[in-house]
């Protein structure tokens, strides 16, 4: 099946920072690009999402960006707190092993963010 | 006025046994999922159902059987448990029916463990 690529692994910023997470797919028909936030021991929460049709979406201190030629997209975190710190995936709908459409999730970013 | 619950929240046996975990959501949703998320954070799907008929049949063993009474339940019994089934397994619902292309909304989790 097809995958979704995740960068960085882990990413340390100083309290106030900026935090950029990106991710890559590579199916050109997927069409949704949720963003999850997944506390130490607590399930993955929705924080934001984008669908193709839209190039950014912003959310306060949360924007996603989505560049569809190139199959990428990025989420950004300014003026970061130290309750921002958790590990976050990004997703998009493939095709899955079994030929079926479902939401692929990347392999996460571990943020922390240093008082 | 939990959206999504799971039963248990810790899953503690030894391996060859078999066991089940339970999920409720009380969203009105017509489609619920499990995923499973391993040690290294990666998570998976697993299966799908739509409205209690199975549409996402991930390359999963045998052992591990999903049953769906009704559109708001979805339960994962797996059968001669293994030490690789430790992990936490996720379930999770969306609203329609396009799996894959909707906000999806997780429970709390079950922690698996084998021994």
């Amino acid at each position: 099946g097809e995958n979704v690529e995740q960068h960085p692994s882990t990413l340390s910023v100083q309290e106030g920072d900026s935090a950029v997470i990106k991710c890559t797919y590579s199916d050109s028909a997927s069409n949704y690009f949720p963003w999850y936030k997944q506390e130490l021991g607590k399930r993955p929460q929705l924080i934001i999402d984008i669908r193709s049709n839209v190039g950014e979406k912003k959310d306060q201190r949360i924007a996603v960006t989505l560049n569809k030629t190139a199959k990428h997209f990025s989420l950004h975190i300014t003026e970061t707190q130290p309750e921002d710190s958790a590990v976050y995936f990004c997703a998009a709908d493939l095709i899955t092993d079994t030929g079926r459409r479902a939401l692929t999730f990347g392999s996460g970013t571990r943020l922390q963010v240093q008082p | 006025d939990t959206a999504v619950s799971q039963t248990p929240k810790y899953l503690v046996t030894q391996m060859g046994n078999d066991k089940s975990i339970k999920c409720e959501q009380n969203l009105g949703h017509d489609t619920m999922y499990w995923y499973k998320q391993d040690s290294k954070k990666f998570l998976k799907i697993m299966f799908s159902y739509n409205n209690k008929e199975l549409i996402i049949n991930e390359t999963v063993p045998n052992r591990f059987s999903p049953k769906s009474p009704d559109k708001a339940h979805l339960n994962l019994h797996i059968n001669s448990l293994e030490l690789g089934d430790s992990a936490v397994y996720f379930c999770a619902s969306s609203q329609g029916g396009l799996a894959g292309q909707e906000t999806q909304y997780f429970g709390p989790g079950t922690r698996l463990l084998v021994l």
